[in-house]
């Protein structure tokens, strides 16, 4: 069965700190990444989206990925307490059919 | 201007009732997903459809039948509503299969 795994949390930082969020998948065949950001009672929303190996940068977030390992992570730098909430990976699996594939998500708690 | 709309945004009903969910998307996309989040926000694609044909199709009760009117409109119809058919529906699109997605405001549907 073609999973995406990810640390439920809390992840607890304190504010302006580095938040590091990690998420493995099953699927080798898997060719792209996301990461979105869900609040309490809201829908989710892209923060960012990758699909080669290596760093991709966007302002404060930092997506990482590893296809030999099978593994992508999210960054976020001087973490605020705006950035609680939880941030779900989701990965295209399946080659050519690109099913969409969420983890069960990490809540991040940024405290002051 | 809201990009991914659904309707309604609460729903509440007995349960062996039919419903329908809308969602129309005014981004230009070619491919649209209906989403179940359950109580435990695990986010999980149920069907997805590509220019008004069907290309996922996820292991759903056929219950539930989802109608592509036109590639910006994607309805989700549910018949004979039953208690664990309570959960958030969210719709969303993508310019492509393999891209980024958009999300509506989902849809709350609790079954009495």
């Amino acid at each position: 069965q073609k999973e995406v795994e990810q640390n439920s949390g809390p992840l607890s930082v304190p504010e302006g700190a580095i938040a590091s969020l990690n998420c493995t998948y099953s699927d080798r065949g898997s060719q792209s990444f996301f990461w979105y950001r869900q609040y309490s009672g809201k829908s989710p929303e892209l923060i960012m989206f990758i699909y080669s190996n290596g760093d991709k940068e966007d302002g404060r977030f930092t997506a990482q990925l590893n296809k030999a390992s099978q593994y992508v992570s999210l960054l976020i730098r001087d973490s605020q307490p705006s950035d609680s909430a939880t941030y779900l990976c989701a990965v295209n699996m399946g080659g050519g059919s690109y099913i969409p594939t969420f983890g069960r998500g990490t809540s991040l708690i940024v405290h002051p | 201007d809201t990009a991914v709309s659904q309707t309604p945004k609460y729903l509440v009903t007995q349960m062996g009732n039919d419903k329908s969910i809308k969602c129309e998307q005014n981004l230009g996309h070619d491919t649209m997903y209906w989403y179940k989040q359950d109580s435990k926000k695990f986010l999980k694609i149920m069907f997805s459809y590509n220019n008004k044909e069907l290309i996922i199709n996820e292991t759903v009760p056929n219950r539930f039948s989802p109608k592509s009117p036109d590639k910006a409109h994607l309805n989700l119809h549910i018949n004979s509503l039953e208690l664990g058919d309570s959960a958030v529906y969210f719709c969303a699109s993508s310019q492509g299969n393999n891209q980024p997605q958009h999300f509506g405001d989902g849809t709350r549907l609790s079954i009495l």
